[in-house]
Order: structure tokens, then C-alpha cells, then sequence
């Protein structure tokens, strides 16, 4: 099985801030790989998929980059509504998919 | 506008049957290109992919629940369904069901429509 580990766990950021989450894989997974937001009480939301391409009506300020085993979530300006939890999510061998643990962001 | 709607039992005895049925509107569970999935959520923890159905009936489950897991799908009612034998406590969670795309129209995979989520508590 392929294990993705999300990196940091929590992190706590201004508005206004750049924000890099982390998800690397135990294999290489080329690009198979998306975001979620899961804002509290509410299912989560799909941001990117094929690791960089960003979901019709998503904000601009999202992207996502890496392949491979590494894999990279920016925020490029921290809004009081990017409040959230974070996941990424592998589909090396669809549709068996797994999610990586999660990153809750807070605000400082 | 594809809505999903999951419904059923918010409780469960200890070593029962957890069953679940998701209700599609707005679409038709036999498109292709989809599959149709659940995902579960404990309280306060992470997201879990259980398993996921296409419309024709093939089946993909998560290998550490694949011994308790049974999903199945009805098209005439455009529904698909879950149950989880033999629940413990560790089986409390919200769950969720979601339809999950394949590459269509130049967009890749993803669980792009989701249900609001039914917490189910297993408890004596």
C-alpha cells in the first residue's frame, strides 16, 4: 500500500501569509495526487487534482505543485476563510485511493 | 445540480450491521466516467476511504476493511448502499458518500460532489 504523510500536522499563520503544506509518498505516484479543504461540520471540498490543476471555481490564490513522491500546497495569501483542514489524497491505482492525515490550519 | 444524501441508523449495537444508503439526484449513478464512494471520518481524526462501486457493480474496497465491507448499487433507484459488519466503537464516524470522477473532459480524478455527512455511533 502507499502511505502518504502530511507535513506539518497543525500550523498557525496570519492573513496575508504564504502557507506551504507538504504530502510525500512512499512510491513514486507521477502526478496522482489532489487537495481537499474541510472547513468544520462540513464535507470536504475538492481544491486541486493531478497534483497542480486547480478545480473550476476555486480561488486563484490555491496551487499545488510536485510529482513524483513529493508533493507541495500553497496558499499564497492567508484569508480568514481558508480556515480549514487540509488533505491530500492519492489515486496511484484508481479508484483505490488513500488521503494523507491532514493539516489543520488555524489562524495566529 | 448532483445532490447526495446519505441515510440511516445514527446507532448501531456493538457487533452488528452499520448499513447505509446513498440517494443521487440531480443525475444518474449510471453515468460513466464516475464511481460512486464512501468515506468515513471518527471524531476529531482524519478521513478514510472505505470503498467505491461503479454503476455496472464492480466493487474496490479499502484493503483493511475489505473483511466487513459490502458496498452495492442500485440504478433503478439511483442509489448505492453500505454495510460494515461486526462494529466496534473504532467505527463511530461521520460517514460520507461521494462520487468520485475519473479523468473526463480534461479534468483528472477526485471526489468532486459529497453528501453532507451522518454521524453513526456504535454504542450498547
Amino acid at each position: 500500500d502507499i502511505q502518504m504523510t502530511q507535513s506539518p500536522s497543525s500550523l498557525s499563520a496570519s492573513v496575508g501569509d504564504r502557507v506551504t503544506i507538504t504530502c510525500q509518498a512512499s512510491q513514486d505516484i507521477s502526478n496522482y495526487l489532489n487537495w481537499y479543504q474541510q472547513k468544520p461540520g462540513k464535507a470536504p471540498k475538492l481544491l486541486i487534482y493531478d497534483a497542480s490543476n486547480l478545480e473550476t471555481g476555486v480561488p486563484s490564490r490555491f496551487s499545488g505543485s510536485g510529482s513524483g513522491t513529493d508533493f507541495t500546497f500553497t496558499i499564497s495569501s492567508l484569508q480568514p476563510e481558508d480556515i480549514a483542514t487540509y488533505y491530500c489524497q492519492q489515486y496511484d491505482n484508481l479508484p483505490w485511493i488513500a488521503f494523507g492525515q491532514g493539516t489543520r490550519l488555524e489562524i495566529k | 445540480q448532483l445532490q447526495l444524501q446519505e441515510s440511516g441508523p445514527g446507532l448501531v449495537k456493538p457487533s452488528e450491521t452499520l448499513s447505509l444508503t446513498c440517494t443521487v439526484s440531480g443525475g444518474s449513478i449510471s453515468s460513466s466516467s464516475y464511481y460512486w464512494g464512501w468515506i468515513r471520518q471518527p471524531p476529531g481524526k482524519g478521513l478514510e476511504w472505505i470503498g467505491s462501486i461503479y454503476y455496472s457493480g464492480s466493487t474496490y474496497y479499502n484493503p483493511s476493511l475489505k473483511s466487513r465491507v459490502t458496498i452495492s448499487v442500485d440504478t433503478s433507484k439511483n442509489q448505492f448502499s453500505l454495510k460494515l459488519s461486526s462494529v466496534t466503537a473504532a467505527d463511530t464516524a461521520v460517514y460520507y458518500c461521494a462520487r468520485l470522477r475519473d479523468t473526463i473532459f480534461g479534468e483528472g480524478p477526485g471526489f468532486d460532489y459529497w453528501g453532507q455527512g451522518t454521524l453513526v455511533t456504535v454504542s450498547s
